[in-house]
């Protein structure tokens, strides 16, 4: 079945480094790749897209990679903030024409 | 510009009793309709999603039905509640005949079933 699964474990940083966050999908070949964030209580809000022959895209400080050898992308956001704290999630549209999200990655960027 | 409501953002209910949520797009025409939960600490799941009026997809068999009466208008819906059904509930759409778009969330809903 198709997969897609994010670090559970929550990522805890200092302010002003770089966070990496990683999503990886299985029995997918999937064109397009999607990231959102999440706030406590909030819904998902919209970041980047990234398609598939598309190695790299840029965002101000957000910088999204797709490597559909590896069946992985990689999230970074650089000179991070506290207000960067969040939960973020990668999503992909199935076969079945669906939104599919990963479980999200916990994001704690400490002054 | 385009909204989204969703309504209401906090529900507590007890086991057994009827649920209604509701949720209105506006600044659209016939968008794409989903409706999401997303228990605590996990990833959001996918229920049902509606790409016309009366036209309804249940992801998932459970203990909760979808309907379109209106265009911009989604209600989930259940007869008997159980504690299961607890979580965040979140309405989403996104443009109709755009291939793998983004979606739009509202605010989600909040159900604790007691």
């Amino acid at each position: 079945s198709q997969k897609i699964e994010q670090n559970s474990e929550a990522l805890n940083i200092q302010e002003g480094k770089t966070a990496t966050l990683t999503c990886n999908y299985t029995n997918y070949s999937p064109a397009y790749l999607q990231w959102y964030r999440q706030d406590p209580g909030r819904g998902p809000v919209f970041l980047l897209l990234i398609r598939e022959n598309e190695k790299e895209k840029r965002k101000e400080r957000l910088k999204v990679t797709f490597d559909t050898t590896l069946k992985q992308s990689l999230f970074h956001i650089t000179a991070s903030q506290p207000a960067d704290s969040a939960t973020y999630l990668c999503a992909l549209w199935n076969q079945g024409g669906k939104l599919i999200f990963g479980q999200g990655t916990e994001l704690s960027v400490k002054p | 510009s385009q909204t989204i409501h969703q309504w209401p953002a906090t529900l507590v209910q007890p086991v057994g009793s009827p649920l209604s949520l509701e949720c209105t797009v506006e600044g659209t025409s016939n968008p794409n309709l989903y409706w999401y939960r997303q228990a605590a600490g996990r990833g959001l799941q996918l229920l049902f999603y509606s790409v016309g009026i009366g036209q309804i997809s249940s992801e998932v068999p459970q203990n909760l039905s979808a309907s379109r009466p209106q265009d911009r208008q989604f209600i989930l819906s259940s007869k008997k509640l159980l504690l299961s059904d607890s979580g965040f509930y979140l309405c989403a759409w996104s443009p109709q005949g755009a291939e793998q778009e983004k979606l739009f969330f509202g605010s989600g809903t909040q159900l604790s079933v007691l």
